[in-house]
């Protein structure tokens, strides 16, 4: 399986709810960031939390790493329909500027 | 703001012709990634780019081909289209910062995508 596996894959929520979003990974890395894809358009970075870092707030959104397990969450607090878009966690690997991205999950917050 | 720019939003093609997407980016980054996005499979990576007249192969560089000859510019080129690379395309560039290590912040930018659709 691929570097940056996202779970769950589908996630329904209703507005004004928190949705968690956790993110799996195989190898060390330097970094690790969260995107965000509306439909049918391109990715938007949202956060970038380094291996040396456990917590990280922008926003309404938090991120959590836990290099000992090789994973990463995402919490959105307060969510809104616009909120409703796909996200995806990618790694670097220590390689570079290449990145691997997960599967991606999908998020419906509904009104 | 950086601004990633595809030439088409939605593209239709007919089995063995020649295919080229092109991709701008305006923020001067070294950087530059031909993704396919397919439902199931996520982001996969073609080729990238890392200067001028570089490249190296991604994860799925097979029936592809890139071209990279000004800094700002990388097209993707399909020698001969066939109905498996019907798919989304997305265009990303980034700016490395350091060599090595906790340095890094190699944010990725990326076009608004364009689909194929291979007939």
């Amino acid at each position: 399986s691929q570097q940056g596996e996202e779970d769950p894959q589908a996630l329904s929520i209703q507005e004004g709810e928190n949705a968690t979003m956790n993110c799996s990974y195989k190898t060390s890395i330097n970094n690790l960031q969260w995107y965000r894809q509306n439909s049918g358009r391109g990715l938007v970075h949202l956060i970038l939390i380094r291996s040396n870092e456990r917590e990280k707030h922008s926003g309404r959104l938090r991120v959590t790493l836990d290099t000992s397990k090789k994973s990463s969450s995402l919490l959105i607090t307060a969510s809104r329909a616009a909120d409703t878009a796909s996200y995806f966690c990618a790694t670097d690997g220590t390689s570079g500027s290449r990145l691997t991205f997960g599967e991606g999950t999908q998020l419906t917050v509904n009104p | 703001d950086v601004k990633v720019t595809q030439s088409s939003r939605y593209l239709v093609k007919r089995t063995g012709e020649k295919v080229f997407l092109e991709c701008v980016q305006d923020m001067d980054h070294e950087n530059m990634f031909w993704y396919r996005q397919d439902p199931g499979l996520g982001l996969r990576l073609i080729y990238f780019s890392y200067d001028v007249k570089m490249k190296e192969k991604g994860d799925i560089p097979e029936g592809y081909s890139v071209s990279r000859e000004k800094k700002e510019r990388f097209s993707l080129i399909l020698e001969s289209a066939s109905t498996n690379q019907t798919s989304m395309y997305l265009c990303a560039s980034s700016f490395y910062y350091g060599t090595s290590g906790l340095l890094a912040k190699n944010i990725q930018y990326f076009g608004a995508g364009t689909r194929l659709s291979v007939l």
